[in-house]
């Protein structure tokens, strides 16, 4: 496994505000994802962050609300813009060792007030 | 669309028993089949991963896949309290490396 490093661990943010959400791994790792988990839901995955590319988004998920980097194979962010409510979560960093298994950080728990 | 099913519970069982897990999958072409656990304000653990027909074993935990009946089970055998938490079952399609789609997860209560 990988040790991923996850922060802030939480927050509480206003409205209408961003947060951006920074992951970082102990080895290069090629896939990298960002997932969100809403109040007593499952995991749903908002995007894959490329290295070198624009990160590639899941239906429901757009770029303009939750922008992502990856400046290389050991660090990504993850921002989320404009936000409400609706946006308290926990978001989930996540790597790909193996091309099959996957490892989660500690997650972010954010609260919009 | 792609889905992951399973039984939200909560399931109950008491300590010592044998809890069974079950998850079943819609996309055919789903090849890594994962198990994950949650404690409650935590992020989810990688406990057991099943990418043939089967069963699987490690340690209390045994994963059981049936591709055919899009079927993938855990059982937890001499169930302890400190198993009590969230299992999501999670599913990788072919060419998705490391792309998983989850399950809604089943609540495990292991009771004295």
């Amino acid at each position: 496994s990988a040790v991923i490093s996850q922060k802030p661990s939480r927050d509480i943010c206003q409205r209408g505000t961003s947060l951006t959400i920074q992951c970082q791994v102990d080895s290069q790792v090629t896939m990298m994802f960002w997932y969100r988990q809403q109040p007593g839901q499952s995991l749903t995955l908002i995007a894959t962050a490329n290295q070198g590319s624009e990160a590639t988004y899941e239906s429901g998920f757009v770029i303009d609300k939750f922008p992502i980097s990856r400046p290389n194979l050991t660090f990504s962010t993850l921002t989320v813009s404009n936000m409400s409510p609706e946006d308290s979560s926990i978001y989930l960093c996540s790597v790909g060792l193996t091309n099959t298994e996957a490892f989660f950080g500690q997650g972010t728990r954010l609260t919009v007030v | 669309q792609k889905e992951v099913e399973q039984n939200s519970g909560p399931l109950s069982v008491p300590e010592g028993a044998i809890a069974s897990l079950n998850c079943t999958y819609s996309d055919r072409g789903s090849q890594s089949f994962f198990w994950y656990r949650q404690y409650s304000g935590k992020s989810p653990e990688l406990i057991m991963s099943i990418y043939s027909n089967g069963d699987k074993e490690d340690g209390r935990f045994t994963a059981q896949l049936n591709k055919a009946s899009q079927y993938v089970s855990l059982l937890i055998r001499d169930s302890q309290p400190s198993d009590s938490a969230t299992y999501l079952c999670a599913v990788m399609a072919s060419g998705t490396a490391s792309k998983l789609t989850f399950g809604t997860g089943t609540r495990l209560q292991v009771t004295l």
